[in-house]
């Protein structure tokens, strides 16, 4: 079965200091990964995905991945943390049915320390 | 502006009644599916539905219903057989291209069983 464990469930770092977020799947089929962001009372909003091709993804607001099959990994990383990178952070990959439907890890709270 | 609405945003019942989440796109997409959030605990899959007038159970269906009558509504009720309805539930969607892509969020609604 498909799963997905993501180390850590609270990381606290400074203000400009480097984000590490850990993600390790499980998977019978090549992966489609995701990470998420979620602030306080809101939805779900895509960071960046990994489907095919190059295994370091960019995302939004300075965010990577990257996808390491031999370490069934897909570690979410910032150079410099920003106060309002303050929240909570999903790890997800896609079933491997023919649903559509996500798998997610049981998330990360970011807090950034001034 | 396309996107997917939840209404309402807060929502208070007394015990044993049942309530009914709205969950409304305009992004034309074909899948559909309703999470539960609980601290602690990620995103919990309840119902999805690929199609119209079809949709499946997910990991905790029970005491939930859903309906699928028109492509752009999903709305999903909460009934008193629900034993723990207390949480922060989630309405997403996937695009025509299918499996293989991120499912987009709305807003959530808190609901709140006194």
């Amino acid at each position: 079965a498909q799963s997905v464990t993501q180390l850590g469930s609270h990381v606290s770092v400074s203000e400009g200091a480097l984000v590490l977020l850990r993600c390790n799947y499980s998977s019978s089929v090549p992966p489609y990964l995701f990470w998420y962001v979620q602030y306080p009372n809101q939805g779900l909003q895509l960071l960046l995905k990994y489907t095919t091709g190059a295994t370091l993804v960019k995302g939004i607001n300075g965010f990577e991945a990257e996808f390491k099959k031999s370490e069934t990994s897909f570690h979410l990383t910032k150079p410099s943390a920003h106060m309002s990178d303050a929240a909570e952070y999903f790890c997800a990959v896609i079933h491997s049915g023919n649903t559509g439907k996500l798998i997610f890890g049981q998330g990360t709270t970011l807090q950034v320390k001034p | 502006d396309g996107g997917i609405t939840q209404s309402p945003k807060y929502l208070f019942r007394k015990e044993g009644q049942n309530v009914t989440l709205s969950c409304e796109q305009n992004l034309n997409h074909d899948a559909m599916y309703w999470y539960r959030q609980d601290p602690g605990q990620g995103l919990r899959l309840i119902y999805y539905s690929q199609i119209v007038n079809d949709f499946q159970k997910g990991d905790i269906a029970e005491g939930y219903s859903v309906s699928r009558e028109k492509k752009e509504s999903f709305p999903l009720t909460v009934t008193s057989a629900q034993k723990n309805p207390t949480a922060f539930y989630l309405c997403a969607s996937t695009p025509p291209s299918g499996r293989k892509s991120e499912q987009f969020f709305g807003p959530g609604t808190r609901l709140t069983v006194l």
